[in-house]
């Protein structure tokens, strides 16, 4: 079973920035955060992951509490073309990826 | 694009047959990941390959086995279709195995209908 809870959908104004919770109470300290998305009949792309630390990439940043208990995806100008499935994931054994149901977002103009 | 290619795209098969999937992973790349997609879930781990061998399997039936070989490729051979086996088969490469934390690659999937 996915070990994260995340909204079944969200909607955004393209331009604004798209903020993606997710929480993840029972990670345990060698557990990373990563995000991946699928784009409509894709495949899933990696987008980002974390330990502690919050990370930034040219798609977007990783915000990770304190207490690693939540993470927040933020993409900074959303465009048409980020409209997916956004899955949150906590890595128990590195490569094996458990999905879960993800955020369905919507960029719309 | 990710370098990751799987044939064929789509296949229709009816239950009780046998199929076999194939996958190419991304140049460099020494660990081959399987997923199934059923219609509006996430990806399930089915099995990883990591040179050659099977390194970790999720809970699928025995009916559902691999191979990679020594280029890396991987091919995914499911016996005994059932109607239930109707599903996105992806799968995904990456560098290392299962105890490392890598990126992995996605090819676009493989869409198998059982009839």
């Amino acid at each position: 079973d996915a070990k994260t809870t995340q909204p079944p959908s969200m909607d955004c104004a393209e331009g604004r920035a798209a903020n993606l919770p997710c929480n993840h109470s029972t990670i345990s300290g060698n557990e990373y955060v990563y995000w991946y998305r699928q784009i409509h009949s894709q495949g899933p792309q990696y987008i980002i992951h974390g330990l502690k630390n919050n990370e930034t990439n040219e798609m977007a940043s990783l915000i990770i509490t304190e207490d690693r208990k939540s993470s927040t995806l933020i993409l900074p100008h959303a465009t048409l073309r980020d409209t997916a499935v956004y899955y949150c994931i906590v890595s128990p054994e590195g490569g094996k990826l458990i999905f879960g149901q993800g955020t369905e977002l919507s960029v719309k103009p | 694009e990710t370098g990751v290619t799987q044939s064929p795209t789509h296949l229709i098969k009816t239950r009780g047959q046998q199929v076999t999937l194939r996958c190419s992973s991304q140049s460099g790349h020494n660990t081959v990941s399987w997923y199934q997609q059923a219609l509006g879930q996430g990806p399930q781990f089915i099995f990883q390959y990591y040179r050659e061998e099977e390194n970790g399997r999720g809970n699928f039936p025995p009916r559902f086995s691999g191979l990679q070989f020594p280029n890396y490729s991987s091919e995914l051979n499911v016996n005994a279709l059932e109607l239930d086996d109707s599903a996105l088969y992806l799968c995904a490469s990456s560098y290392g195995a299962l105890s490392s934390y890598n990126e992995q690659f996605f090819g676009p999937g493989t869409r198998l209908t059982v009839l």
